[in-house]
């Protein structure tokens, strides 16, 4: 099966630090998505990629699509308490079904 | 914002008992999947479901899964009989379709929690 391995696995950090977490595949895939998932909810969407080198904001969130198409990194600028949750990358595979990272749990010290 | 809804919140039950988790995805959408996720890790795909059939499904998902869309609202997931090691999260997702022009996304539930004794 397809190998997506995401790091770090946890951060823990002070309010007002930026955040970097990235992801690498085995494999090549077209569509790479960022999901942050609160404590007892389901994952909600950040950011959607959908080509190789592209670079997406949102927010204080910024994304960018590896130009080789197995990598991508997520980075959270200006940290708030808020931002604490679990992040994962996910890849959408050609039968449009989602492949999940292992997450990164984000904690933020005020 | 419009979400997709599921119930319960939260399932015990004991093993080798049957469950059915239910769910309403948003009204217009028009593909249905379920996602689990055990307790610390990663969200794991169960199942597709598309034009009243199952499109593509996993491993996991074998003959003890069973999904069904009885009416035009609700989507259930059932286990015929449970195991402990079907302890998890249970995500119910939905989407209009996946064609990026439109920027359409899929939907999560806030998911069942399962707890099997």
């Amino acid at each position: 099966g397809q190998q997506l391995n995401q790091s770090p696995q946890s951060m823990f950090i002070q309010e007002g630090e930026d955040v970097s977490m990235n992801c690498t595949s085995s494999s090549i895939f077209n569509t790479w998505l960022w999901y942050k998932q609160d404590p007892g909810e389901g994952p909600v969407l950040l950011i959607a990629l959908y080509k190789a080198g592209e670079l997406t904001s949102n927010g204080r969130l910024t994304a960018q699509f590896g130009i080789t198409r197995k990598d991508s990194f997520l980075n959270i600028s200006a940290s708030i308490p808020s931002d604490v949750g679990i992040y994962f990358c996910a890849l959408m595979d050609s039968s449009y079904k989602l492949i999940f990272g292992s997450g990164t749990r984000l904690l933020v010290r005020p | 914002e419009p979400e997709v809804t599921q119930t319960p919140s939260h399932q015990v039950t004991q093993m080798g008992q049957e469950v059915i988790l239910r769910c309403v995805p948003i009204s217009n959408h028009l593909y249905f999947y379920w996602y689990r996720q055990i307790l610390g890790q990663k969200v794991e795909f169960l199942v597709s479901f598309y034009n009243n059939e199952i499109s593509e499904k996993s491993e996991i998902f074998d003959d003890q899964f069973s999904v069904e869309r009885p009416d035009g609202s609700n989507f259930t997931l059932k286990i015929r009989s449970t195991k402990l090691e079907d302890s998890a999260m249970y995500f119910c997702a939905s989407t209009v379709n996946f064609i990026r022009a439109t920027n359409e996304k899929l939907f999560f539930g806030s998911g069942t929690q399962l707890s099997v004794l």
